[in-house]
């Protein structure tokens, strides 16, 4: 099924701390995953992906963990820096039968960095 | 350039009335959407358009009307808005390979 956001989840983080944000999906299917970022007043925005053949994928100060087993992935951005406060949300391209893809975004995780 | 530009930023009407918003793309993309974002930030797929052709309508009310005159363009036309029709309306495109969704900066509408 697809996730419905009843609240949005907020994590609070001091300046120079690893942030980590969670994401959980319920379609087994699934093969790929993209996290989002969006700044307020901004449409999401592309950070970095990960397919189901992989358990991690490393960008610049970020990192994908997935696990299959129990449908999880993870977002950890190393030092966090101001300019990373921010909504994130993981998603869910899928593939239909017209040969389109319909994204399902999760419920979304705001981050706070504390100064 | 912007790769997916929407107008307009902001939008505030009365209830009763007739309102669009449109979006343009000049990636080249041949598929384009209408996201609702409600005030929890949950992104909702509305309709998906791919070559001018309706591929996806995600049970939304008919007083949503998309219309898509060409691939890159794709306008959202709303009559008789509610109250509850309040939200931040995303358009996006994805690459051909479906790997990525661009977005547009979003419209802000607020329906008094």
């Amino acid at each position: 099924g697809e996730s419905v956001g009843l609240h949005l989840p907020t994590l609070s983080v001091q300046e120079g701390d690893n942030s980590i944000i969670n994401c959980a999906y319920s379609n087994s299917a699934s093969d790929y995953f993209i996290w989002y970022k969006q700044e307020s007043g901004k449409g999401p925005q592309f950070i970095i992906d990960i397919r189901s053949n992989m358990d991690k994928r490393q960008g610049q100060r970020v990192t994908v963990l997935l696990n299959k087993t129990v449908k999880h992935l993870s977002l950890q951005i190393a030092a966090t820096q101001p300019g990373d406060s921010a909504v994130y949300f993981c998603a869910d391209p899928r593939g239909t039968t017209s040969g389109t893809y319909k994204y399902i975004f999760g419920t979304g995780t705001r981050l706070k960095v504390l100064a | 350039d912007t790769a997916v530009s929407q107008t307009p930023k902001y939008l505030v009407t009365q209830m009763g009335n007739d309102k669009s918003i449109k979006c343009e793309q000049n990636l080249g993309h041949d598929t384009m959407y209408w996201y609702k974002q409600d005030s929890k930030k949950f992104l909702k797929i509305m309709f998906s358009y791919n070559n001018k052709e309706l591929i996806i309508n995600e049970t939304v009310p008919n007083r949503f009307s998309p219309k898509s005159p060409d691939k890159a363009h794709l306008n959202l036309h709303i009559n008789s808005l509610e109250l509850g029709d309040s939200a931040v309306y995303f358009c996006a495109s994805i690459s051909f390979s479906g790997e990525e969704a661009f977005f547009g900066q979003g419209t802000r509408l607020t329906v008094v």
